[in-house]
C-alpha cells in the first residue's frame, strides 16, 4: 500500500518568509495530493490540491509542485503571515476506480508551521 | 451548503462503555470516511462507507469497532466497550460521486472521545 513521508515534522520561520513543506510516496499509481491545514481544536482544511498530469498549480500565496519520477511533492507558501500558523498535511491516493483495500487516502505525519511575527 | 457535521463535539466515556459518533455528509455527498487522530499525530484511515454499503474496512480494529451509513440518516461509528487507548480525535470527511477527476474529501470538525 501506500506510504506518505513528510518533512520537516517542525519549520519556524519569520513573518514574509517563504515556507517548504516537502513529502514523498512510495506507489507510483497514485494520482492526486492534497494538502490541509489543520488548525488548533479543528477539522483539517483542504486548501490546495494537485492531479498527477499537472507538475505545478499556485493559488496566491500557496502553490504544489509534483516530481512523478521522482515521487516527491511540495508545498510553498510565500509571505508568511502569523495565520498560516498550524499544522500542515500532505496526503496521496491511488487513482480510481478504487478496489477494496486501495481506495484510501494516505497522509504523511504533518509539519507544525509557526510563523514568527 | 453547510460543510460536514459531526456531533457530539465532545464525548466523554467510562471504560467498558460504548460510544456511538455521529457524521452527516456535505448535501449531495454519498462517500463518507472515518480516520483516527492521535495527539501530536497524523491521520489514520479507519473505514470508507457509501450509502447501505461498506466499501474498505481494512483500517478498523476488527474488535469492538463498527460503521454504518444508512439510506436515511448519518453515517455512525461506534465503539463498545471502551478503552483508554481509544481516547483520540475522530474525523469524519465526505467526498461526492466518485469520478475520474472528483476525489477532495472535505473534513468535519471532529469528535474528541475521552475515555475515563
Amino acid at each position: 500500500g501506500e506510504n506518505v513521508e513528510q518533512h520537516p515534522s517542525t519549520l519556524s520561520v519569520q513573518e514574509g518568509d517563504s515556507a517548504v513543506i516537502k513529502c514523498t510516496y512510495s506507489d507510483s499509481a497514485s494520482n492526486y495530493f492534497p494538502w490541509y491545514k489543520q488548525e488548533l481544536g479543528k477539522g483539517p482544511q483542504l486548501i490546495i490540491d494537485i492531479r498527477s498530469n499537472v507538475g505545478e498549480k499556485k493559488d496566491q500565496r500557496i502553490a504544489v509542485t509534483l516530481n512523478k519520477t521522482a515521487k516527491h511533492f511540495s508545498l510553498h507558501i510565500t509571505e508568511t503571515q502569523p495565520e498560516d500558523s498550524a499544522v500542515y498535511f500532505c496526503a496521496a491516493r491511488p487513482p480510481y476506480p478504487f478496489t477494496s483495500n486501495n481506495n484510501d487516502m494516505r497522509f504523511g505525519a504533518g509539519t507544525r508551521l509557526t510563523v514568527k511575527p | 451548503n453547510a460543510g460536514v457535521m459531526q456531533n457530539p463535539r465532545h464525548l466523554v466515556r467510562r471504560r467498558g462503555q460504548e460510544a456511538r459518533l455521529r457524521c452527516s455528509p456535505m448535501k449531495g455527498h454519498s462517500h463518507v470516511y472515518w480516520y483516527r487522530q492521535l495527539p501530536e499525530e497524523g491521520l489514520k484511515f479507519m473505514v470508507y462507507l457509501q450509502k447501505e454499503n461498506i466499501i474498505d474496512e481494512s483500517g478498523m480494529p476488527k474488535e469492538r469497532f463498527s460503521a454504518e451509513f444508512p439510506k436515511e440518516g448519518p453515517s455512525i461509528l461506534r465503539i463498545q466497550q471502551v478503552v483508554r487507548g481509544d481516547s483520540a480525535a475522530y474525523f469524519c470527511a465526505s467526498s461526492p460521486q466518485v469520478t475520474g477527476s472528483s476525489y477532495e474529501q472535505y473534513f468535519g470538525p471532529g469528535t474528541r472521545l475521552t475515555v475515563t
